[in-house]
């Protein structure tokens, strides 16, 4: 059973940048894509990115120029960062496994970040 | 890229059979056979009900079905019971390599 875990700070200030972890349990990182997913309060999923287990990366186009996310294989995680945050950016943040590169088939818990001074 | 239009809200008695519909465009639900389906209750992370148009993953009630015709998308849940009362969201891979959901739709069981 693949397991995923978020892990970061949970109130970001406006203008900084938002980082988060997902740590994926052990020997499950390899031949897949593994992507972070958003949901603001009261709203909808919105798809942020995802990374292939070698590195290569695709993001959503309106969030691409503030997206990174990058993979540590031999820790098993891979991570985000998202600049230049404002309010906009307050959500739950999930990280996920994608499997045929189609669809999330594990979920993290989710992990609420508040964007605020 | 836009969201996939989901109705905002469907309905339906225990026992009966409700259709949720997805609507994109041939760069996404009608260009490939990749569209997937997501349970979510409130508080918690969305679960894979349907994937690939039609799959269901090991687990899943057979009362969850997915059709697909042109760029539409659609999952009927038959049988509906109480627990069936959450938000589901579509998903589709599109051209350009990233992946969209829907809008989403909270289904109501009466």
């Amino acid at each position: 059973q693949v397991q995923l875990q978020e892990s970061g700070p949970g109130l970001v200030k406006p203008s900084e940048t938002l980082s988060l972890t997902c740590n994926v349990s052990a020997g499950a990182i390899s031949n897949y894509y593994w992507s972070w997913i958003r949901q603001p309060p009261g709203k909808g999923l919105e798809w942020i990115g995802y990374i292939y287990y070698s590195g290569s990366t695709n993001y959503n186009p309106s969030l691409e120029s503030r997206v990174t996310i990058s993979i540590d294989t031999s820790k098993n995680q891979f991570s985000l960062k998202l600049n230049s945050v404002t309010a906009a950016d307050t959500a739950v943040y999930y990280c996920a496994r994608v499997t045929h590169g189609s669809h999330f088939d594990y979920w993290g818990q989710g992990t609420l970040v508040t964007v605020s001074s | 890229q836009s969201a996939l239009t989901q109705p905002a809200s469907v309905s339906g008695s225990p026992g009966q059979s409700i259709t949720i519909s997805c609507t994109g465009t041939s760069s996404d639900v009608g260009g490939y056979n990749y569209v997937s389906w997501y349970q979510q209750h409130p508080g918690k992370a969305p679960k894979l009900m349907i994937y690939d148009v039609s799959n269901r993953p090991s687990g899943v009630s057979n009362r969850f079905s997915g059709s697909k015709s042109g760029n539409t998308a659609s999952l009927t849940i038959s049988g509906l019971q109480a627990e069936d009362e959450a938000h589901y969201y579509c998903s589709s891979y599109t051209s350009s390599s990233t992946l969209v959901f829907g809008t989403g739709t909270k289904v109501t069981v009466l």
